[in-house]
């Protein structure tokens, strides 16, 4: 059973770089899922999705976040990370790392990551 | 980008009750779609990947349908674990978009 955990700081200053890492326990990233993705929840509200990437290096972003953000792989770690630049208050969600086939299959548990001064 | 408006945003209903969520899409997308359901402080689990195929272990009360821009989950017989909010997804193309949410409450 694939297992995924998110970590990484719960506060971030406005203008900053929001890092993110997500442990994959149970297989490997570079044979589990065609895709590893990030998706974010404001409060309260609906779905967002930052973007993908697989093994093979292909990759997709949101256009709406495009400029700011990096998905990568660490297959020596078996980790998956998201950089996410430049943030401000509107960047305040739970964050979720997953995996699967544009569907997807198996979520962390999330993330809050508050940006605030 | 492709629109999904969900419908209806909330939905209160009884246990045994027959329940049914629609979800429309601004443009053609074949059947490539996908119904989560979250419950508060969770993570979205899959139900339903391409339009009606049921995932491993989800209840078979549970059923998928339609094509091109407009699709339906239903829930045949309320269980008690069902009330939770359902979210549509498609991943068409770029860039995969959520429905807003229903939230499916007790009447």
């Amino acid at each position: 059973q694939v297992q995924l955990q998110e970590s990484g700081p719960g506060l971030v200053k406005p203008s900053q770089t929001l890092s993110l890492t997500c442990a994959v326990s149970g297989a490997s990233i570079t044979t589990a899922a065609n895709f590893w993705t990030w998706v974010r929840q404001d409060p309260g509200k609906g779905l967002e999705w930052i973007g993908h990437t697989s093994y093979s290096g292909k990759t997709s972003y949101n256009p709406s976040l495009k400029s700011r953000v990096i998905i990568s792989l660490d297959p020596a770690q078996n980790q998956i990370s998201l950089k996410l630049t430049s943030v401000t208050v509107a960047d305040t969600a739970v964050y979720y790392c997953a995996g699967g086939a544009g569907f997807i299959d198996f979520w962390g548990q999330g993330t809050l990551v508050s940006v605030s001064s | 980008d492709i629109q999904m408006t969900q419908s209806p945003s909330t939905l209160s209903a009884s246990v045994g009750d027959r329940v049914t969520i629609t979800c429309r899409a601004s443009q053609r997308i074949s059947s490539w779609l996908a119904w989560y359901q979250q419950k508060p402080g969770k993570a979205p689990t899959l139900l339903i990947s391409r339009a009606s195929n049921l995932q491993s272990g989800v209840p078979s009360r549970f059923s998928g349908s339609g094509s091109g821009t407009e699709f339906t989950l239903t829930i045949s017989s309320l269980q008690p674990d069902d009330f939770a909010t359902y979210y549509c997804q498609h991943y068409d193309n770029y860039p995969y978009t959520f429905g807003q949410g229903t939230k499916l409450d007790f009447k």
